[in-house]
């Protein structure tokens, strides 16, 4: 078990530019998450899979913003345009279900920076 | 909507000593549970304690536990035995009604030697 992975894990980019990040989560977990963390903030729910299903969306996921997972393994989270509001770190998580909570595991996360 | 609040951004404790962090939370879900997370200093963040809602007893995970008061909606952690590894940010977060985690803003934690 290696844990969830995250690449890059930072990205510098220019305004405009469209970015994709890639999580890998651990090999059991059918479930995945993704966050955005601000400099001084808790991390905020941006969505989840189960397997290849998209199940919740954040309102925070404006149209810029996409995630996919196919086949149920990695996902992928794609910010277009980018904007300097987009800089943040984008946390991946990743769960199964124990009892009847899914605790969830992180990822170190990507690091955005939009200049 | 579901909220979770930090009312400490920083707190400081000897090493060896006992600190507590507070965290308050309001849901109108029945079935929810509640978590401790740790992120040191550019590292990932891990799971502290958990506590689930329909439990009476509070958790306890080696050095650290939690007072779940279910009435008063608060969730605070004691560090007992504080080390120097302990130095993080800590946030607590509820999970209830969805999958998500909804975190507070988080507390910053320093261990002085």
């Amino acid at each position: 078990d290696t844990g969830v992975s995250q690449d890059p894990r930072h990205k510098i980019t220019k305004r405009g530019q469209n970015v994709t990040f890639r999580c890998d989560p651990i090999s059991e977990h059918n479930r995945l998450y993704w966050y955005r963390q601000t400099l001084g903030q808790g991390p905020e729910f941006l969505t989840y899979f189960q397997n290849e299903a998209q199940l919740e969306k954040s309102r925070l996921l404006s149209d810029r913003f996409s995630a996919e997972r196919p086949k149920g393994s990695f996902s992928t989270l794609e910010i277009q345009r980018t904007e300097q509001g987009d800089s943040a770190m984008y946390l991946c998580a990743s769960s199964s279900r124990d009892g009847s909570s899914y605790e969830q595991y992180f990822g170190p996360g990507t690091r955005l920076t939009v200049t | 909507a579901q909220t979770v609040t930090q009312s400490q951004p920083e707190m400081s404790v000897q090493e060896a000593e006992t600190v507590t962090l507070s965290c308050t939370y309001d849901t109108s879900e029945s079935d929810y549970y509640l978590f401790w997370y740790k992120q040191p200093p550019s590292r990932q963040m891990i799971l502290v304690i958990r506590q689930e809602a329909y439990k009476q007893q509070n958790a306890t995970e080696n050095r650290f536990s939690v007072n779940f008061q279910k009435a008063a909606k608060s969730f605070s952690l004691k560090i007992s035995d504080s080390q120097l590894g302990d130095a993080a940010m800590y946030f607590c977060a509820l999970q209830g009604g969805s999958e998500k985690l909804v975190f507070g803003k988080g507390t910053k934690l320093t261990v002085n030697p």
